[in-house]
Parts: structure tokens; sequence; C-alpha cells
């Protein structure tokens, strides 16, 4: 088993570019979210979604939009990528009421 | 929402000595508190985590422990070892998980040989 991937690892945007990043776990986990991680304030939790066909936003949902694909995957874009959206993006997922598996994490910079 | 502080934020001791790390939450409704260690450069990976129905959890040189009355749990460790030097995270959350953790900001421990 892979555990939850992403794609990709590193990306660097110009303010105002668009891009999807790409999550994928292979546990048959129910429940997936996306956080991202800045120095100096732990993770903090964008969007997640319980369950196939549900989404709900987290503490910092402003300029994200996501996607629960299927079961496997879940997708999160941002629109107009701006400089404050510079940080390590984490995907995780979990079975319910169950511990949380990280992904490997995107290194995003906007310029 | 819920709020979650963590301290210290640094915190250097002699291998072989012990480590505390202490955290608090502010919503009474949430049961679920798991620890995360994070290597530089790596993912977060749970060490331990306690449901609000059980007051103390080990797990051989780790243990965590809850008091819901205070609102706060910490994490001990024992016997410190070189490889436990990392970034440990508390979180908690009210759903049992599925609606998502709130972190606190993270203790940078450092065992010093």
């Amino acid at each position: 088993n892979a555990g939850v991937t992403q794609t990709p690892k590193f990306q660097v945007l110009k303010t105002g570019q668009s891009m999807t990043l790409q999550c994928a776990q292979d546990m048959n986990h129910n429940s997936m979210y996306w956080y991202r991680q800045d120095p100096g304030m732990g993770l903090r939790l964008i969007y997640y979604s319980a369950s196939e066909g549900t989404t709900d936003k987290g503490e910092v949902p402003n300029g994200y939009n996501v996607s629960r694909l299927n079961k496997r995957e879940f997708s999160l874009r941002l629109e107009s990528a701006a400089p404050s959206q510079t940080s390590v993006y984490f995907c995780a997922s979990s079975a319910t009421r169950t511990e949380q598996y990280f992904g490997p994490g995107t290194r995003l910079t906007v310029t | 929402g819920e709020n979650v502080e963590q301290h210290p934020s640094t915190l250097s001791v002699q291998e072989g000595d012990s480590a505390v790390i202490k955290c608090t939450y502010s919503d009474s409704a949430s049961n679920y508190f798991p620890w995360y260690k994070q290597e530089l450069g790596k993912r977060p990976q749970l060490i331990i985590d306690i449901r609000s129905n059980v007051g103390e959890k080990k797990d051989q040189r780790i243990a965590v422990t809850l008091n819901k009355t205070a609102k706060h749990f910490s994490l001990h460790i024992t016997e410190t070892q070189p490889e436990d030097s990392a970034v440990y995270f508390c979180a908690a959350t009210s759903g049992g998980g599925a609606d998502g953790l709130t972190f606190g900001k993270g203790t940078h421990l450092i065992i010093q040989p």
C-alpha cells in the first residue's frame, strides 16, 4: 500500500496563476483533509471531506476550493494564487474516528 | 471553534532525562486528542492518542494524560534518546477525528548528548 500520496512535491507559481494539488489514498478511508503548515503556526485545516460526496470548510478556507472526486481522491484548487498561500500543504485521510495518516506534502511558493 | 495552546515552544533536555509537553484546549466537546511527531522535511506521524473516556495511556517510553475538568493534556517521554529530537504537535477535535483536527503550534524537542 502506498498510503496517502500527493502530487506535485514542489511547485512555484506566479501571483494570479491557478493550480490543483492532487491527493489519493489507497486505505479505503472515508474521510480526507487538507492542511497547510506555516513556520511557527502548526497545521491549520483548510477543508475536509467526512465522506464521499461531502465537503466542509475548515479554519482557513478562503482562496481555496476542493473536490472529492471519489472515495480515493481529494483535490485542492487555488484559483488565483497569492504570496500568502506560500506554504507546505498536507493531505490526510482517516477511517471513521481513527488516526489521520498524512501524505508527504507539497511545498508551494507563490512569487 | 476549538483553540489549542501548546507549551513550551522549545524544550531542551539531556539524553536519558524526561520531557513533558503540555496542551490546553477550549472546546469542552472535544473528545479525541492525538500527538504527532514531525522530523525535519517529513510528514507528521501519530505517536499516541487518547480519547475523553480515558485519563492516561502509555506506550513504552511515551505516555499521555488527560484532565477533562481542566481541559488540558500532556505528553510525557521518559529515558529520552537522540532519535526523539523532532517537533511534536498536540491536537484536538470534537468529531472523533472525522471533522478535522485543531493543532497546537508545536514544540521543538532537542535532546542534548
